[in-house]
């Protein structure tokens, strides 16, 4: 039981070119998150989505894509990078959206020159 | 939406002693708040969380207290331990998304 996984954990891209940021969750869960963590800003969520099928835009969704694949996987996808998404990303699942545990990945440390 | 405050935003904090973090939000109907733990360079981890119907929830060093009236809640750590050195957030949420504190960095020195 792996948990939450996401890949890759560090990449360096140049401003302008694409990515995508690959997670999976092996719990079952319904609810799954992409959070951004700058200094002293704590967590901000980009995009969720509540269950299979559906995604929703969070506090900082500009500039981001995302892709529920099924149940298990949660995609984020940066089309043209900028410095200012320079950033520590953590994908997260819950049982469901409202008042359950949230669990988080490992991080993927991003920086963008 | 939500917006929750948290501070201080660093504490430090001698050994033995106890620390104290407080949040405030401003949905009255937020009814879940988590707090995480997040060591350097990790992921952030739930150490505990209450409930809207529930006042105070303790877990052995670690306890929770919470206002509905003022809308604030507190995190409350005893007889710190150099382990306990870490950055905490504060988390708040109804029925919609879970909105987190800037976080607070606690150093335990010996």
């Amino acid at each position: 039981n792996a948990g939450v996984t996401q890949t890759p954990k560090f990449q360096v891209l140049k401003t302008g070119q694409s990515m995508t940021l690959q997670c999976a969750q092996d719990m079952n869960h319904n609810s799954m998150y992409w959070y951004r963590q700058d200094p002293g800003m704590g967590l901000r969520l980009i995009y969720y989505s509540a269950s299979e099928g559906t995604t929703d835009k969070g506090e900082v969704p500009n500039g981001y894509n995302v892709s529920r694949l099924n149940k298990r996987e949660f995609s984020l996808r940066l089309e043209s990078a900028a410095p200012s998404q320079t950033s520590v990303y953590f994908c997260a699942s819950s049982e469901a959206r409202a008042g359950n545990t949230i669990y988080f990945g490992e991080g993927s440390w991003l920086t963008v020159v | 939406g939500e917006n929750v405050e948290q501070h201080p935003s660093t504490l430090s904090v001698q050994e033995g002693d106890s620390a104290v973090i407080k949040c405030t939000y401003s949905d009255s109907a937020s009814n879940y708040f988590p707090w995480y733990k997040q060591e350097l360079g990790k992921r952030p981890q739930l150490i505990i969380d209450i409930r809207s119907n529930v006042g105070e929830k303790k877990d052995q060093r670690i306890a929770v207290t919470l206002n509905k009236t003022a809308k604030h809640f507190s995190l409350h750590i005893t007889e710190t331990q150099p382990e306990d050195s870490a950055v905490y957030f504060c988390a708040a949420q109804d029925w919609g998304k879970l909105q987190f504190g800037a976080g607070t960095q606690v150093v335990v020195t010996p």
